[in-house]
Parts: structure tokens; sequence; C-alpha cells
């Protein structure tokens, strides 16, 4: 059964830093491109970043770019998101998701982010 | 990069057909075949529904259908049921790595 589960979510305030966790089981995590993806309450779905299966590449929209890094630990079969300077329009739900592109489609239940002061 | 833009809401009967659209620019929707439609029940986590404009991944009814013109992608649901009732969301690959999805479609079954 496959299964992603997120974590690392709280209330943080405006600047602050936090690292979210994806920890996934069920199919071969290594070999699978992964995705972080946020929903901010009553809106739709944002892409946040994308780390290629091995780690050597990872890529952001504008809007988290320079405060965002993604990361991957293959033999713990984590994924990670770091998020630093974070600032209220980040208040979202966080999910992490395998890549889509090939028909691939694992999401976790996703972890909420909530920013304010 | 901006939105794919998509209409606020569809709807139609049940058994009916509804099609939603998908506009982006030839930097996303129009450069690649790498678009994918995700449906999302409230409080629930995306559902892929279609993948590569066209392609059903396995366990999607085969009521789901894509296709592509130039910077418009759409996704067709033929014989409404009432548990297609939901958010569908299109996303498109744009290139260098980068992502972008849609804004969203609320489809209600009559």
């Amino acid at each position: 059964q496959v299964l992603l589960v997120e974590s690392g979510g709280a209330v943080v305030q405006p600047g602050g830093s936090l690292r979210l966790s994806c920890a996934a089981s069920g199919f071969t995590f290594s070999n699978f491109f992964m995705h972080w993806v946020r929903q901010a309450p009553g809106k739709g779905l944002e892409w946040v970043a994308f780390i290629r299966s091995d780690g050597t590449n990872q890529y952001y929209p504008d809007s988290v770019r320079g405060r965002f890094t993604v990361s991957r630990d293959n033999a713990k079969n984590t994924l990670f998101l770091q998020m630093n300077n974070l600032r209220p329009e980040d208040t979202a739900l966080y999910f992490c998701a395998s890549n889509w592109n090939y028909g691939n489609d694992y999401w976790g239940q996703g972890t909420l982010v909530t920013v304010s002061s | 990069q901006s939105a794919l833009t998509q209409p606020p809401s569809a709807s139609g009967s049940p058994g009916q057909s509804v099609t939603i659209s998908c506009t982006g620019t030839s930097s996303d929707v129009g450069a690649y075949n790498y678009v994918s439609w995700h449906q999302q029940h409230p409080d629930k986590a995306p559902k892929l529904m279609m993948y590569e404009v066209s392609k059903r991944p396995s366990g999607v009814p085969d009521r789901f259908s894509g296709s592509k013109s130039g910077n418009t992608a759409s996704l067709t649901v033929s014989g409404l049921q009432a548990e297609d009732e939901a958010e569908y969301y299109c996303s498109a690959y744009a290139g260098n790595g980068k992502y972008v999805f849609g804004t969203g479609t609320k489809v209600t079954v009559l």
C-alpha cells in the first residue's frame, strides 16, 4: 500500500522557518521525481517545488525561490521542504506528491502551515 | 508564471456531458504534451484523472477524456454521475523543471 505522510506543519510567525517532511512507503521512492504542492484555505492548488529522483536538481516558482529548499533522503524514503522567511501568504495545506506526468498518482493528506503573528 | 485559466464553474445533469477548458500559453500548455487533470473532493487530496493530455491512469473511468488544441486543453466528462461533482484542476509542465496549475473548475451535477 502506497503511503505518503507529511509532518512538520505548525503555526509560525512571519519571518520564521519551518521544515516539512514527507515519509514515503509502499513504492520505490528513489525512482520517483517528487513535488510539493500547496493549497491556501479555500483556494486552488499551487505548485511549490520539484526535485528529481536522485536529488540533483530542484525547481521552484518565483513565489518561493530563494526562501524554500526541497531535498530528499532516498535512504530514509523521505522528502523535505525547508521554508525560511515565511510570509502570511505562505499559509496553506502542504502536500507532497509523486510526479504525475507519467501517470503516477501518489499524494499525501497534507500538513497545515499557518504564518501569523 | 501565471496560473492556467479555467472557468470557475461547470454543470450538467446526470448522464449529460460537461467539458472544462484550460488555457495557458505557448510556453506551457502549447509547448508540451504534459497536461494533466486532477480531481479534488472537499477535504481530500487531489486525484489524477488524466495525464499526457489524454491518457487515463488505471482505475479512471473511460467517461473521462482529454484533448488539446494549441494553448488550450480540455477535459470532458461524459455520462455525468453524482460522484463526479468535485473541483477539477489542470496542470502543465512549463519547461525548465517548472509546473503550473489551473485556477480550478467546480463541477456541479444538477
